[in-house]
């Protein structure tokens, strides 16, 4: 299984983008990237994922390097509800595999 | 409408007691998981089913013991329960696809005294 390297923590004023980085150097060719956040003990909730090309949704993009060691996870426009851990997790056989994540803080 | 949901949302129990967590999705989703996330927060796999079907058994004492009834449900069952087996579970579900996106639970926070 890969393993993922992120910063424990990050702060982020509020209304700026936040760029959450993430290594996963060991990561397999079919396997996907998958990024999950998880606010104050909820339930961890998807954000976006992706394989080869960077991805949009509503809620983020994800940018991932060519050789596909590593991706970056940009916020746009932080507010104080995205202040949580967030997970970037590769996905193969029905497996995430959670790593510690990054703490993000937005502040006003 | 919540799309996966558990029962109960805690649970405190004496050692050596059994005791079972329920989980529910409403997706039609074929897969589910259940997770475990101890105090120092690490979120590990333990089970996952798919169509009523064992397909992941992570290395988990067989005190625990999951139970499909049918594809919306995946309950788990835990006897004799220890100290370390305090955590919060949870329960998730995709499509049947190994890399579908999984939609979790809210958890069940179990203290074992």
């Amino acid at each position: 299984d890969a393993k993922t390297t992120q910063p424990t923590s990050m702060d982020c004023a509020e209304g700026r983008a936040a760029n959450l980085p993430c290594n996963h150097s060991t990561i397999s060719g079919n396997e996907y990237v998958y990024w999950y956040r998880q606010i104050h003990s909820q339930g961890p909730q998807y954000i976006i994922h992706g394989l080869k090309n960077n991805e949009t949704n509503e809620m983020a993009s994800l940018i991932i390097t060519e050789d596909r060691k590593s991706s970056t996870l940009i916020l746009p426009h932080a507010t104080l509800r995205d202040t949580a851990v967030y997970y970037c997790t590769p996905s193969n056989d029905y497996k995430l595999s959670f790593g510690a994540g990054t703490t993000v803080t937005v502040r006003a | 409408d919540t799309a996966v949901s558990q029962t109960p949302k805690y649970l405190v129990t004496q050692m050596g007691n059994d005791k079972s967590i329920k989980c529910e999705q409403n997706l039609g989703h074929d897969t589910m998981y259940w997770y475990k996330q101890d105090s120092k927060k690490f979120l590990k796999i333990m089970f996952s089913y798919n169509n009523k079907e064992l397909i992941i058994n992570e290395t988990v004492p067989n005190r625990f013991s999951p139970k499909s009834p049918d594809k919306a449900h995946l309950n788990l069952h835990i006897n004799s329960l220890e100290l370390g087996d305090s955590a919060v579970y949870f329960c998730a579900s995709s499509h049947h696809s190994k890399q579908e996106t999984q939609y979790f639970g809210p958890g069940t926070r179990l203290l074992v005294l």
